[in-house]
C-alpha cells in the first residue's frame, strides 16, 4: 500500500536561513510526488511536483524539491526562508498503478522566525 | 480563470441532520475530488469523480456520498451527521484524472456539527 511520511510536525527556522521539510514515501510503482502549502483558513496551494526526469524540481515561490529514489525521499527546500513562508506543508504521492488516489502526509508546520 | 469555488463556506448543523456541499471546478476541469481535513486525521480522501462517474472512493461510511453533473460541478452529501463529521471539507479539480495531474483546491467548507 502506498504511504507518505512527514516525520516532523513542526520545523522552526530563522528568516534568511535555508529550510528543509522532509518527506518519505512508499509506493508499488513509479511515484508521482507533490508538495502543497496551506495558509490559515485557506485551501491547499500547489507548489511543485515530480513526475519523471531531473531529480531536482523547481516550483513556486522559490521552493524546490529533490527526488531521491534510493532513499525514497522528496524533501522540500528553499535557500532563504521568509516569514511569509510560515504555513502548513503537505507532501502527497500517487503511483501509476492501482487507483491513483492521492495520499497525503500528516503535514509539517513551518515557522520562520524574524 | 476563476479558481475552484465551494459553497457554503461555513455551515452549522446538528446531529442527525444531513448536509449537501457544492463544488464548482476550474473551467475545463473534468475531475473533482473531495477530502476531509481534521486536526486528528489530517487530509483523508473521500472520492473522485470524472465525467460524472465515481472513479475512486476512500474509506468512509456510506453516509458520505457524492455526484458529479454534466457541467463537472460536484456535490457531496453527508446524511445522519455525527459530531465526528465536523471538519473542513476540501474540493479539488484537475483537467483529467491521471496520476500525473495536479489538483487545484478550493477554500473549503467548514462544517460544525453540534
Amino acid at each position: 500500500a502506498q504511504s507518505v511520511a512527514q516525520p516532523e510536525d513542526q520545523v522552526n527556522v530563522a528568516e534568511g536561513n535555508p529550510l528543509t521539510v522532509k518527506c518519505t514515501y512508499s509506493v508499488s510503482g513509479n511515484p508521482y510526488l507533490f508538495w502543497y502549502v496551506q495558509y490559515p483558513n485557506r485551501g491547499l496551494q500547489f507548489l511543485l511536483k515530480y513526475i519523471t526526469g531531473d531529480n531536482l524540481v523547481k516550483g513556486s515561490y522559490g521552493f524546490e524539491a529533490e527526488f531521491n529514489k534510493s532513499q525514497t525521499s522528496f524533501h522540500l527546500k528553499k535557500p532563504s526562508a521568509l516569514v511569509s513562508d510560515s504555513a502548513l506543508y503537505f507532501c502527497a504521492v500517487r503511483d501509476e498503478s492501482g487507483t491513483y488516489k492521492y495520499i497525503f502526509g500528516t503535514g509539517t508546520r513551518l515557522k520562520v522566525l524574524a | 480563470k476563476a479558481g475552484v469555488t465551494q459553497t457554503p463556506r461555513y455551515l452549522i448543523k446538528t446531529r442527525g441532520q444531513q448536509v449537501t456541499l457544492s463544488c464548482s471546478p476550474i473551467s475545463g476541469h473534468r475531475s473533482v475530488s473531495w477530502y476531509q481535513q481534521t486536526p486528528g486525521q489530517g487530509l483523508q480522501f473521500l472520492f473522485e469523480y470524472f465525467s460524472e462517474t465515481q472513479r475512486n472512493k476512500g474509506n468512509f461510511p456510506g453516509r458520505f456520498s457524492g455526484r458529479q453533473f454534466s457541467n463537472s460541478r460536484s456535490e457531496m452529501n453527508v446524511s445522519t451527521l455525527e459530531l465526528g463529521d465536523s471538519a473542513l471539507y476540501l474540493c479539488a479539480s484537475s483537467p483529467l484524472a491521471g496520476a500525473q495531474e495536479t489538483q487545484y483546491f478550493g477554500p473549503g467548507t467548514r462544517l460544525l456539527v453540534l
